[in-house]
């Protein structure tokens, strides 16, 4: 399995300001879901972003509030922008590829966001 | 409305006894369907994945199955350890890319 790392893995923030989270991939991987995990709660898919197109928000969800980027196959960045308390939340990155039947989903080690 | 439902009480077993989870989906025909396991304040940790012309699935003391009809899957750890306490997901494949969709999962306790 592809060895994924993120930063920071936590974060304390205050409201109004904007914190990016960065997902590298030790190999090159074709797409990258990222997710949110609200305090007991299940994961909810944020966007998919592949490399060198726009990325694909799930419902309740917008590029303004949450901008992602996906400059090459093994690296992406999601930024929570003008944050609130309600941002507060574990935020994974997922690569996936799907060359080879490559269903698997793996998981970042993900960002704990407080935000005050 | 599409909908997963996982067991949202916890699960107590006694250690050595087969802890049995399920996930139920309505509105959903997954190509596939995953578990994974999560220790609190830790990213999912990929268990076993099914496909939908496969009915059952092992892996070492894991059994997952896998009924399209009743759209149900079945998730099992046999001769379980204190070890294995921790909150089980089951996520379904669905739409474009094969995005992955969760249920809420269940947490497990193995009492020794």
């Amino acid at each position: 399995s592809a060895v994924i790392s993120q930063k920071p893995s936590r974060d304390i923030c205050q409201r109004g300001t904007s914190l990016t989270i960065q997902c590298q991939v030790d190999s090159q991987v074709t797409m990258m879901f990222w997710y949110r995990q609200q305090p007991g709660q299940s994961l909810t898919l944020i966007a998919t972003a592949n490399q060198g197109s726009e990325a694909t928000y799930e419902s309740g969800f917008v590029i303004d509030k949450f901008p992602i980027s996906r400059p090459n196959l093994t690296f992406s960045t999601l930024t929570v922008s003008n944050m609130s308390p309600e941002d507060s939340s574990i935020y994974l990155c997922s690569p996936k590829t799907l060359a080879g039947g490559g269903e698997t989903q793996y998981f970042g080690p993900g960002t704990r966001l407080l935000v005050l | 409305s599409q909908k997963i439902e996982q067991n949202s009480e916890a699960l107590n077993i006694q250690e050595g006894k087969t802890a049995t989870l399920t996930c139920n989906y309505t509105n959903y025909s997954p190509a596939y369907l995953q578990w994974y396991r999560q220790d609190p304040g830790r990213g999912p940790v990929f268990l076993l994945l099914i496909r939908e012309n496969e009915k059952e699935k092992r892996k070492e003391r894991l059994k997952v199955t896998f009924d399209t009809t009743l759209k149900q899957s079945l998730f099992h750890i046999t001769a379980s350890q204190p070890a294995d306490s921790a909150t089980y997901l089951c996520a379904l494949s669905s739409g474009g890319y094969n995005k992955l969709i969760f249920g809420a999962g269940t947490r497990l306790a193995v009492h020794p």
